[in-house]
């Protein structure tokens, strides 16, 4: 069973800081690998995709890594700003039909 | 094309009546899925569409839900017979055919069973 986890569940950071989220996945028989943010009551934003042959991808303060081989991606962000505050979702695709999801990382950044 | 468009955004129901919600994918995107979110979790494959056909349906679907997508365009999921446990974010998304290819959410319909 594919499974998908997201630690840490909780995260509060003051501004400007480094910060790194982090997603496991169980099987790393992935196509592709894309995080997304997602504001309280919201859909999801679409904030990198990473494809399955690609080890990292970079977007503005951004940046996420692959490693399929220990079922492990980074979510990078650089000089946080209180407008980051959001929940982080991880999602894997294993084949076409579906996307397989964490629970997120909700993110606190505190001016 | 704006991205994708959910209708409604919100929708309130007494239990055991019936809802109906639309999701508008991107204009060239013949991948169609519906997702389920409840509060502090990731989101729930519930079934996908490649342009008209429903390649696939989670268990999580009951006989209560259908979904359709005519024509390949816009879809509908309806529930019938709503109840409580049915409380949830339905989020459809939608993306281009091919797995490297980037999946668009959009504002989902959060629906409250009374």
């Amino acid at each position: 069973k594919q499974e998908v986890t997201q630690i840490p569940a909780a995260l509060s950071v003051p501004e400007g800081e480094n910060l790194v989220l982090n997603c496991s996945f169980t099987d790393s028989a992935i196509y592709n690998l894309q995080w997304f943010r997602q504001d309280p009551g919201k859909g999801l934003t679409s904030l990198l995709l990473i494809q399955s042959s690609q080890r990292e991808q970079t977007s503005g303060r951004l940046n996420a890594s692959l490693d399929k081989s220990s079922g492990r991606s980074t979510l990078y962000i650089a000089a946080s700003q209180p407008g980051d505050s959001a929940t982080y979702l991880c999602a894997v695709l294993y084949n076409f039909n579906k996307f397989y999801f964490g629970s997120g990382t909700k993110l606190n950044v505190k001016p | 094309d704006t991205g994708v468009s959910q209708n409604p955004r919100h929708k309130i129901t007494k239990r055991g009546q019936n809802v109906t919600f639309r999701c508008d994918p991107i204009s060239e995107h013949n991948r169609l899925y519906w997702y389920r979110q409840t509060l502090g979790q990731g989101p729930e494959f519930l079934t996908y569409f490649q342009n008209e056909a429903q390649l696939e349906k989670s268990r999580l679907l009951s006989d209560r839900f259908s979904a359709e997508r005519p024509k390949g365009s816009f879809s509908t999921l309806e529930i019938q017979r709503t109840e409580q446990g049915d409380s949830a974010m339905y989020l459809c998304a939608s993306s281009l055919q091919g797995w490297d290819t980037e999946a668009f959410f959009g504002q989902g319909t959060r629906l409250t069973v009374v």
